[in-house]
């Protein structure tokens, strides 16, 4: 199985920047996803790195280091729409198929 | 447009009775996934199903049920036998190595009156 890590709670201001960390220990990587979730409503897909490096869309990027079992969604110019819960979430090679997520991360920007 | 429906969306359940949520989907997608949210808690998998005719057990199965009778159906019935039932349940679906993962129906909140 995996062991998926990331903070319990983050709190950061309109217009800043938050950087939310995800570890996480696996076999067989075979690709990690970041999701956003709002109260009470289903998750949505915001990213997906297989390989190193950057990955950008818009006010949001994620980070992936194979080697060290390490990715991070940044969050660039934050809006109060953007409290919510983020959660990582990684695919083993074992089973191409199933997702393991993390406890989430529950951001709360304020004004 | 093609997505995966959860019905109800509230339900209230007395206690001692099974109920099934629904879960359907027209993606034509091989698998489906059960998931269990508490508050402040991430998802648990229930159960899962990657063929039709075919479920297996996730981490969280005591109490709980499925069947996959069609590709595009994945009933979940909580029994009398499940503890504390009381959650949010959200079902998912699939298909192999899909870049963006699962796609989520909106979810049902089921209360234990």
């Amino acid at each position: 199985g995996q062991n998926i890590d990331q903070p319990t709670e983050m709190t950061a201001t309109e217009g800043a920047i938050v950087q939310i960390n995800c570890t996480y220990q696996t076999s067989g990587f075979n690709g990690l996803f970041w999701y956003q979730q709002h109260a009470g409503e289903a998750p949505t897909f915001l990213s997906y790195n297989v390989l190193d490096g950057l990955e950008e869309k818009g006010r949001f990027s994620s980070f992936l280091s194979r080697s060290k079992g390490y990715s991070y969604l940044l969050l660039k110019e934050l809006q109060m729409k953007d409290s919510a819960s983020y959660l990582c979430a990684v695919r083993d090679r074992s089973n191409d198929y199933k997702l393991s997520f993390g406890a989430g991360t529950t951001v709360t920007v304020r004004a | 447009d093609g997505g995966i429906t959860q019905s109800p969306k509230y339900l209230f359940r007395k206690e001692g009775q099974n109920v099934t949520l629904s879960c359907e989907q027209n993606l034509n997608h091989d698998a489906m996934y059960w998931y269990r949210q508490d508050p402040g808690q991430g998802l648990r998998l229930i159960y899962y199903s990657q063929i039709v005719n075919d479920f297996q057990k996730g981490d969280i199965a005591e109490g709980y049920s499925v069947s996959r009778e069609k590709k595009e159906s994945f009933p979940l019935t909580v029994t009398s036998a499940q503890k504390n039932p009381t959650a949010f349940y959200l079902c998912a679906s699939t298909n192999r190595g899909r870049n963006y993962g699962y796609t989520f129906g909106s979810g049902t909140r089921l209360t234990v009156v």
